[in-house]
């Protein structure tokens, strides 16, 4: 069946950095891309970015622009979420998703929904 | 930054309907999902694209759209069904994608 799995907990200090790991199996790849959405305590989901994985072109949401980088390798089929200059509002459970279902026509480009889902990673910034 | 705005809570008693709504500006342009998530999982998707059940889902949940503003609706709602509720959809070119704040749904 389709799974992602994720990398297990982190513990950092503020101003450091936390990269987590997405590993892919069940379907191809390079077939679709890959999200990554955060959820602080008690808050609700918040959409980090996505990467192709065909040719990890990336798209990031403007928060989160220039602290997160999303990479792949496809060799092992694994998806990685670097954030960088953490703070203590950065704990929260982070997950990864894979895109289905997008479609293109004549009039735009219509992304997909998120399924599977990883299990979750949580990252914990305290000093 | 694009936003989707929805009620933060909707209570309802076993066996009735509960309605749960979402508005954005760009809905009419693009899909929206709808994810179920109970304490300590990840989400699960209910509804996609505006009204489509996955197989596996309930014939109870449904979707519908008009205009800016999406349904979401749970027929015959269940004690099981008590969860928060997310809609989630993209600004009008596709390229960000965006959550609703979310809904909790207490089954009274």
């Amino acid at each position: 069946q389709i799974q992602l799995v994720q990398s297990g907990g982190e513990v950092r200090q503020p101003g450091a950095s936390v990269k987590v790991s997405c590993k892919a199996s069940g379907y191809t790849f390079t077939d679709y891309g890959i999200n990554w959405v955060r959820q602080a305590p008690g808050q609700g989901l918040e959409w980090m970015g996505w990467i192709s994985g065909y040719n990890a072109d990336t798209q990031y949401a403007q928060k989160f622009q220039g602290r997160v980088t999303l990479t792949t390798d496809t060799g092992t089929s694994t998806a990685y979420m670097e954030l960088s200059s953490l703070r203590s509002d950065d704990t929260a459970v982070y997950f990864c998703a894979r895109d289905a279902g997008e479609e293109y026509d004549n009039s735009g480009y219509y992304p997909g929904w998120f399924d599977p889902w990883g299990q979750g990673t949580q990252v914990t910034v305290s000093s | 930054s694009y936003e989707l705005t929805q009620p933060p809570s909707v209570s309802v008693s076993p066996g009735q309907t509960a309605r749960i709504t979402c508005s954005g500006d760009a809905l009419p342009k693009q899909y929206t999902y709808w994810y179920q998530q109970k304490p300590g999982q990840a989400p699960v998707v209910v509804i996609y694209k505006d009204s489509e059940r996955p197989s596996g889902i309930p014939e109870r949940f449904s979707g519908s759209s008009s205009g800016t503003i999406v349904t979401l609706t749970i027929s015959g709602v269940q004690a099981e069904d008590e969860a928060d509720y997310y809609c989630q959809s993209a600004d009008s070119r596709g390229t960000y994608r965006v959550f609703g704040g979310g809904t909790k749904l207490t089954v009274l």
